[in-house]
């Protein structure tokens, strides 16, 4: 599968803990991004790489957000000190910027804070 | 502001056509997507238009209209697995994807 993999694929956790997310591109995608979404709305950008550059974060994004790409390859996602408005779908999507603008997402981690 | 506009919600009938429209206004215009959503899962890509006109995918057609800032998605001979939500979005100057809060189709036997 050359897909666009996130682990996990659920994590339920308890308000205050810190939680981290990664994503693995489809290979040789230089682009990688990270959306939020809720139930009945669409994705929520969070912040995007061009190969390991963090070029946009959200500024609707909390400092508990972060986010790296340390080789160009995957990303990994960290929450800390989770609040339950964390619950949410966190989507990753990659794209080659040089061929196409289409994202391609990966399943998503449904992360549950109680 | 940035703002893509979309129903909230279709019905239709198996077998029939349906249309779903995207109104958007975007710093900036390089495009329009649609992707599909089923419940509980990852969006996939359907189809992208940056000229005016109708793209023509199997069952699945998409139209833009650049000087209305206006498309649509227009699914024939509905099957039951098209029961989904549909996600407008549009890629703005910096090429980031402003997006809907999605159609969600209903299709009845």
């Amino acid at each position: 599968d050359t897909g666009v993999s996130q682990n996990p694929r659920h994590k339920i956790t308890k308000r205050g803990q810190n939680v981290t997310f990664r994503c693995d591109p489809i290979s040789e995608h230089n682009r990688l991004y990270w959306y939020r979404q809720t139930l009945g709305q669409g994705p929520e950008f969070l912040t995007y790489f061009q190969n390991e550059a963090q070029l946009e974060k959200s500024r609707l994004l909390s400092d508990r957000f972060s986010a790296e790409r340390p080789k160009g390859s995957f990303s990994t996602l960290e929450i800390q000190r989770t609040e339950q408005g964390d619950s949410a779908m966190y989507l990753c999507a990659s794209s080659d910027r040089e061929i196409t603008d289409t994202q391609y997402f990966g399943p998503g981690t449904r992360l549950t804070v109680l | 502001g940035q703002n893509i506009d979309q129903p909230t919600e279709m019905t239709a009938t198996e077998g029939a056509i349906v249309q779903i429209n995207c109104t958007y206004q975007t710093s900036g215009f390089n495009g329009l997507f649609w992707y599909q959503q089923h419940a509980g899962e990852a969006p996939t890509f359907l189809s992208y238009n940056v000229l005016d006109g109708l793209e023509e995918k199997g069952r699945f057609s998409s139209f833009l209209s650049r000087s209305k800032g206006y498309s649509y998605l227009l699914l024939k001979e509905l099957q039951m697995k098209d029961s989904a939500s549909y996600l407008c979005a549009a890629l703005d100057s910096n090429y980031q994807l402003i997006w809907g809060a999605g159609t969600k189709l209903i299709i009845k036997p």
